[in-house]
């Protein structure tokens, strides 16, 4: 069972405009959500997160939006650069265990 | 450098000889993972350590996989007599608590 969803394997965004990744999860017991980002040969670098008792966490040009009612996360990147090409995977943990996400592959076009 | 290194960064090995991986995290992170990663997918939790104590192992780790992390350090994970499906990209990660994991390069294992 896969507790953590990634449903787009990948999406191609204009360069300045906005990028969406989604997220969708199980098991209610969650607690915090991350993002990650990883590039080829690299191992994941941390994003963003959010607790479970927040529903929008902004970092600069990164914000995540988190809806526990439709188990449901997302990742707004404005405005996309061509450097944000890579792999983004969400992940979900339940005390100290992380479950992640299949990966969505952004690519950025110039 | 003070993040967290793995070593080797590839290895390749023929079926049924034993491997062994090192992970050193964040010198002040007392929880280590061990994760692995194969294509197409996200890195799968393997093991879990706070300090030397190992809290919980995933039932994806036979009894062909074992970690330490003596004296709460630098952990190693050990496969032995190696299998064609083990060959995957194995990820160690250190935390201080319940938020960012930070992740090494990986172990690139190819098992012929």
């Amino acid at each position: 069972d896969q507790q953590v969803k990634q449903n787009s394997p990948s999406l191609s965004v204009q360069e300045g405009r906005i990028s969406i990744l989604n997220c969708d999860y199980t098991n209610s017991m969650f607690d915090y959500f991350l993002w990650y980002k990883k590039y080829p040969a690299e191992g994941p670098t941390f994003l963003i997160s959010i607790s479970s008792i927040k529903d929008k966490n902004e970092d600069g040009r990164f914000t995540v939006f988190l809806n526990k009612s439709a188990k449901h996360l997302s990742l707004h990147i404005v405005p996309s650069q061509p450097g944000d090409s890579a792999v983004y995977f969400c992940a979900a943990s339940e005390a100290y265990k992380y479950i992640f996400g299949t990966g969505t592959r952004l690519k950025v076009l110039a | 450098d003070t993040g967290v290194s793995q070593d080797p960064r590839h290895k390749i090995t023929k079926r049924g000889q034993n491997v062994t991986f090192r992970c050193d995290p964040i010198s002040e992170h007392n929880r280590l993972y061990w994760y692995r990663q194969t294509l197409g997918q996200g890195p799968e939790f393997l093991t879990y350590f706070q300090n030397e104590a190992q809290l919980e192992k995933s039932r994806l780790l036979s009894d062909r996989f074992s970690a330490e992390r003596p004296k709460g350090s630098f952990s190693t994970l050990e496969i032995q007599r190696t299998e064609q499906g083990d060959s995957a990209m194995y990820l160690c990660a250190s935390s201080t608590g319940v938020d960012e994991q930070f992740f090494g390069p990986g172990t690139r294992l190819t098992v012929l």
